[in-house]
């Protein structure tokens, strides 16, 4: 258990409906990072929220935005679903100025 | 840019034997680099990194990877495979320029390991 968590596990929802996905740190963790891991594009950064403050952006679609609360967790907003953004979407934390990054267990995100 | 190649998308080897999953990267600067694993249904788990030092690094598991300069390779390996190292390995390397913290991945080599 890398002591950061993630829910839902898993959601199916219809084209063109809005979800969000949540996610915890690891405790004293200020950074979150979000990936998107599909079949066809792999595993990619979205984006970087660092002590409540966008750090970093990657390949993040602009129907997608994300934030970091001042109690740290983070929630990735996805709207305008399409089929392709079926995914697994992990966050990972890591201590600022760590290397390492410790990811949940991933979102699974199934668009209908 | 940075990135990182995987070039097998899958390995087989026999439990027992040694096992290498290869990575190539590209940098510019210092490469900090990753390996992580991915058990069916779960997430990324840290295996080890290089970011400076001895070229060979020991990792969780018993996994080690040797960092080559000149070859611009990472590649993974175990002296001995399991039958329950078979999984998804994924190397990494970190962003650069003002990204610095977010990883970049290759796309992955499946490690499948025959009893």
């Amino acid at each position: 258990d890398s002591g950061v968590t993630q829910t839902p596990k898993h959601l199916i929802t219809a084209t063109g409906q809005r979800v969000t996905l949540r996610c915890s740190p690891r405790s004293g963790d200020l950074s979150v990072y979000w990936y998107q891991q599909s079949l066809d594009q792999g595993l990619q950064f979205l984006i970087q929220y660092y002590n409540g403050e966008e750090r970093a952006k990657g390949n993040i679609l602009e129907r997608f935005s994300a934030q970091q609360f001042p109690d740290l967790h983070s929630e990735l907003n996805l709207s305008s679903l399409e089929l392709g953004d079926s995914a697994l979407y992990f966050c990972a934390s890591s201590v600022h100025g760590s290397t390492e990054q410790y990811f949940g267990p991933g979102t699974r995100l199934t668009v209908t | 840019a940075q990135s990182v190649a995987q070039p097998e998308d899958q390995v087989n080897v026999a439990e027992g034997n040694p096992l290498t999953v290869k990575c190539t990267y590209s940098v510019s600067g210092n490469p900090y680099l990753f390996w992580y694993v991915q058990y069916p249904n779960r997430g990324l788990q840290f295996l080890l990194k290089y970011i400076t030092g001895d070229n060979l690094v020991k990792g969780s598991y018993g996994f080690e990877a040797e960092f080559n300069k000149s070859q611009t390779s990472f590649h993974l390996k175990k002296p001995s495979a399991l039958v329950s190292d078979s999984a998804l390995y994924f190397c990494a390397v970190r962003g650069g320029g003002g990204s610095q913290g977010n990883l970049i991945f290759g796309k992955g080599t499946k490690l499948s390991v025959k009893p």
